[in-house]
């Protein structure tokens, strides 16, 4: 099973709500991402999480807060987004992070959109 | 720094006609190479990798990629194209020191349009 699942699929929301993205893995990976993705653009890092841990914080603002509640699930915490946040947001696991061999494999995507 | 090129935005192939979607890399040390697939409004999705070991990769859905050390390319190919598979190509690479170990780098992303 390499299947990564998102919910939701799909987002709206105002600038001050507070709303939580979810991703979930099966396979045992203890890496975890998150991903922002713009139309027709690579996906762009924003966080990694590695053995529950947060390792990696690409400079994100504050208003995207990341939780690793255990190795199989991970959240991603909206508040007081701007309309250039709408993107698509994916997940992503591996392995582990410091191996040297392992693909990452991506969730379905939520696609957010900030009104 | 690791990076990929990619150096084609978009790609038009005839059904049934071979395919290829270039890709240049520049590494320190050992590259760990990768393509993967992104239909629209869709996760991306892994088609193989290169690791270590013969030059020619085989991955999913007939795909298979060719490691050129001396031309530092990892080009993905199809001998005979398909209209499903036209979507957005993304070659990446294994970052490998500090902050980016074990985190992949994109390339741009390359549009693969199969005509029937």
């Amino acid at each position: 099973d390499t299947e990564v699942t998102q919910t939701p699929k799909h987002l709206v929301m105002g600038m001050t709500n507070k709303k939580s993205l979810k991703c979930e893995q099966h396979m045992g990976h203890r890496a975890m991402y998150w991903y922002k993705q713009k139309a027709k653009k690579p996906p762009e890092l924003m966080f990694v999480y590695s053995y529950e841990k947060l390792s990696i914080n690409e400079s994100v603002p504050s208003r995207f807060s990341p939780e690793c509640p255990n190795s199989s699930l991970l959240n991603l915490h909206l508040h007081a987004l701007q309309p250039e946040d709408s993107a698509l947001y994916l997940c992503a696991s591996s392995q582990d992070r410091q191996e040297n061999s392992y693909e990452q494999y991506f969730g379905p995507g939520t696609r957010l959109t900030v009104t | 720094a690791q990076s990929v090129a990619q150096p084609e935005d978009q790609v038009n192939v005839a059904e049934g006609n071979p395919l290829t979607v270039k890709c240049t890399y520049s590494v320190s040390g050992n590259p760990y190479l990768f393509w993967y697939v992104q239909y629209p409004n869709r996760g991306l999705q892994f088609l193989l990798k290169y690791i270590t070991g013969d030059n020619l990769v085989k991955g999913s859905y007939g795909f298979e990629a060719e490691f050129n050390k001396s031309q530092t390319s990892f080009h993905l190919k199809k001998p005979s194209a398909l209209v499903s598979d036209s979507a957005l190509y993304f070659c990446a690479v294994r970052g490998r020191y500090g902050g980016s170990q074990g985190n992949l780098i994109f390339g741009k992303g390359t549009k693969l349009s199969v005509k029937p």
